[in-house]
């Protein structure tokens, strides 16, 4: 366990389902990323939280909707999903960020599959 | 062309075998970072570079800036090293992480 936990680790859902992706961290960490991994494609960022505050959207689809109630709990939403958002969803924390970021910790990541 | 190039995308080794992987960069960085990721899908940080040299276990990495180029060495590489290693930089103008594709290493017994 790296101390950034993902639930859960696996998930099909169909097209018209609402689920929702959970990320906790108890390493003190004051910012949170969601970052998309499909196959054979680097790693890409989706959504970034400082101090609760959302501060980066990458021009991500309003199928996904996040939410940082705390700064210990991340959610990513998920509704009317596309076969092609199937991919693995990773958590990160870390003290600060940009380049101020130190302490990057990765969770273990939720296997989406869409039906 | 992506920003990050890794070489190669995969590697296979004999148990006790040297390994290098390779990051190219195009971008000016102010730190770069070398990723393991499990078949399980958990990534975890290895090392934090912006220059020179580190080394942790049987692993060292180094950073040549004028170069745009880092390197992932493996000393006597075991089965379980077998893993997803992922070079990632920080752009020195965006702040934002750039990730290579990764290299698939498999070291057999």
């Amino acid at each position: 366990e790296t101390g950034v936990t993902q639930t859960p680790r696996h998930l099909v859902m169909g097209m018209t389902n609402k689920k929702s992706l959970k990320c906790e961290q108890h390493l003190g960490h004051n910012a949170m990323y969601w970052y998309k991994q499909s196959a054979k494609k680097p790693l890409e960022l989706m959504f970034v939280y400082s101090l609760e505050e959302r501060v980066e959207n990458n021009s991500v689809p309003s199928r996904f909707s996040p939410e940082c109630p705390n700064s210990s709990h991340l959610f990513l939403h998920l509704h009317t999903l596309q076969p092609e958002d199937s991919a693995l969803y990773l958590c990160a924390s870390s003290h600060g960020q940009g380049a101020r970021a130190y302490g990057y910790t990765f969770g273990s990541g939720t296997r989406l599959t869409v039906v | 062309k992506n920003e990050v190039e890794q070489s190669p995308q995969n590697l296979t080794a004999q148990e006790g075998e040297f390994i290098t992987i390779n990051c190219s960069y195009s971008v000016g960085i102010s730190a770069l970072h070398w990723l393991q990721q499990h078949p399980g899908g958990g990534i975890v940080s290895l090392f934090m570079l912006s220059s020179g040299k580190k080394k942790h276990g049987r692993l060292i990495a180094t950073i040549n800036i004028q170069e745009k180029h880092s390197s992932l060495h493996i000393t006597a590489s075991h089965p379980r090293d077998s893993a997803v290693y992922i070079c990632a930089v920080r752009s020195y103008n965006t702040d934002k992480l750039i990730f290579g594709t990764g290299t698939r290493l498999q070291v057999f017994p």
